[in-house]
């Protein structure tokens, strides 16, 4: 069974731009989370889609916006990148049936440098 | 809001020592718990988990972690660490339904060969 795919790995833009970050989940899986890493603030939850919809989003400004498609294959987006926004950004997929949390399996992650 | 705090940032250990991990959260109703590590260049993977149930829970590589509910813990333990347990560890709850997990800074393990 694949595990989670993010692409691409690593990714290099300049202030000013705008990026977007794919991730495929687990198959069969329909939960889709994003998480920011970075040394300072450590993991930090983005926001999470269930069946195409976004059901949970945490503290990060308006520049972050994400989508999930039929699939359940998501993007995340990040406009008018700023230095602060490099860091290693993870995908996470659950099998949810019930709606409680359950366990999370995490792809390795999309490197961003903004110079 | 919701936290985790995990106590020691950087741990030294040389093999066959043991080892525990402190973890402590701050939601008062019904959680879920985790304990992820990630190997060097590795992607994140669950340790293991606490749902409900047996307290002590048993995990992967020999880790186990107790959940003492009136201390809001949730620590890690391995009664004799090996090289190949370097890596960071990082504790994290789900509390509310859903899949946000919220994570502790992480605490980095050095075993010493």
């Amino acid at each position: 069974k694949a595990g989670v795919t993010q692409t691409p790995r690593y990714l290099i833009k300049t202030r000013g731009q705008q990026v977007t970050l794919s991730c495929s989940p687990i198959s069969g899986h329909r939960s889709v989370s994003w998480y920011q890493q970075t040394p300072g603030q450590g993991l930090q939850f983005l926001f999470e889609y269930f069946s195409e919809t976004q059901r949970n989003k945490g503290n990060f400004p308006g520049r972050f916006s994400g989508r999930q498609f039929s699939n359940s294959r998501s993007e995340m987006n990040v406009s008018t990148l700023e230095l602060g926004d490099s860091a290693l950004y993870l995908c996470a997929s659950s099998h949810e049936v019930t709606g409680s949390g359950t366990e999370a399996f995490f792809g390795q992650g999309t490197r961003l440098t903004v110079v | 809001a919701q936290s985790v705090s995990q106590h020691n940032h950087h741990v030294i250990l040389s093999e066959a020592a043991s080892l525990e991990l402190g973890c402590n959260y701050s939601y008062g109703g019904t959680v879920n718990l985790f304990w992820y590590v990630q190997y060097p260049g590795q992607h994140l993977q669950l340790l293991l988990k606490y749902f409900s149930g047996d307290p002590l829970v048993k995990g992967i590589k020999g880790f186990e972690a107790e959940f003492i509910k009136s201390k809001f813990s949730f620590n890690l333990r391995k009664p004799s660490v090996q090289w190949s347990d370097t890596a960071e560890y990082f504790c994290a709850v789900i509390s509310g339904g859903y899949n946000k997990l919220i994570f502790g800074a992480g605490t980095r393990l050095a075993v010493h060969p």
